[in-house]
C-alpha cells in the first residue's frame, strides 16, 4: 500500500488556468506538507498543516492555497497559473518523533507541473 | 534564519571508492534536527537518517555512515565502497524544534553523486 500518494503525477496546463493537486496519506500522521522542487532541484517548503490547522506559510503567492478536508488529505489549489509555477510539487507527512521534535517526513512521488 | 550548505554540487567517483558528502548548517536554535534524503533518478525522496542536536554519536548503517560535529556545524555523510545504485542526488536538511508539532525542513541544494562502473 502506498504511504503517501499524489494525483496527478503529471499536469500540463496553460497559463492562467486553475488547477489542483491531491495528496493522501494512510500513515495516520497528523502533519502534512507541500514542497516545491524547481528545475535546479532546490526543495523549498510551501505549507504545512497540523491537525487541520495551517502552521507554516512561507512567502508563497496567495494564488496557492492548501486545503485539508481531513487529517489524511492535503490538497494544493493553484489559481491563475504562471510560467514560473512549473516545478515538481511534493506532498509529505510526518508525526512527532519518539523524543519529541519532528519525525521522519515521508514524501509522495511528486507531481510534475508544466505551465505552457 | 536557518540555512543548509552543500558546497559540492556534483561528485563523480569510480565504483568501490569511498565518498564523503559535506553538509554545513546554520541555526540559532539550541534544539534542532538534521536529516539526509536520497533522490534517485526516478525522482522519489528516500529518507536516510534523522539526528537530533543532542546526539553527537556517529552512526553507521551498512555502507553508510554519518559524522555529526556540533563544533563545526557539520553533518557529513560517507558512503563506503560505493556502488552504481548509489548514484542519486543527496539532500541534507535541517528542522528546528518549534514545539508546535509541525516543522518544515530547510534543505540544502543537494549533491549530485555519480558512481561510474
Amino acid at each position: 500500500d502506498t504511504a503517501v500518494s499524489q494525483t496527478p503525477k503529471y499536469l500540463v496546463t496553460q497559463m492562467g488556468n486553475d488547477k489542483s493537486i491531491k495528496c493522501e496519506q494512510n500513515l495516520g500522521h497528523d502533519t502534512m506538507y507541500w514542497y516545491k522542487q524547481d528545475s535546479k532541484k532546490f526543495l523549498k517548503i510551501m505549507f504545512s498543516y497540523n491537525n487541520k490547522e495551517l502552521i507554516i506559510n512561507e512567502t508563497v503567492p496567495n494564488r496557492f492555497s492548501p486545503k485539508s478536508p481531513d487529517k489524511a488529505h492535503l490538497n494544493l489549489h493553484i489559481n491563475s497559473l504562471e510560467l514560473g509555477d512549473s516545478a515538481v510539487y511534493f506532498c509529505a507527512s510526518s508525526r512527532r518523533g519518539l523524543a519529541g521534535g519532528p519525525g521522519e517526513q515521508f514524501f509522495g512521488p511528486g507531481t510534475r507541473l508544466t505551465v505552457l | 534564519a536557518q540555512k543548509v550548505t552543500q558546497a559540492q554540487t556534483e561528485i563523480s567517483v569510480v565504483e568501490k571508492e569511498d565518498v564523503t558528502l559535506d553538509c554545513v548548517y546554520e541555526t540559532r536554535d539550541t534544539t534542532y534536527y538534521l536529516f539526509w534524503y536520497k533522490q534517485p533518478p526516478s525522482g522519489e525522496l528516500v529518507f536516510l537518517i534523522r539526528r537530533n542536536s543532542f546526539d553527537e554519536q556517529n552512526e553507521i548503517s551498512g555502507r553508510y555512515s554519518w559524522n555529526f560535529q556540533k563544533s563545526t556545524s557539520s553533518f557529513n555523510f560517507t558512503i563506503t565502497a560505493s556502488q552504481v545504485v548509489d548514484s542519486a542526488v543527496y539532500f541534507c536538511a535541517l528542522s528546528d524544534y518549534s514545539g508546535g508539532g509541525a516543522d518544515g525542513l530547510t534543505f540544502g541544494k543537494g549533491t549530485h553523486l555519480i558512481i561510474q562502473p
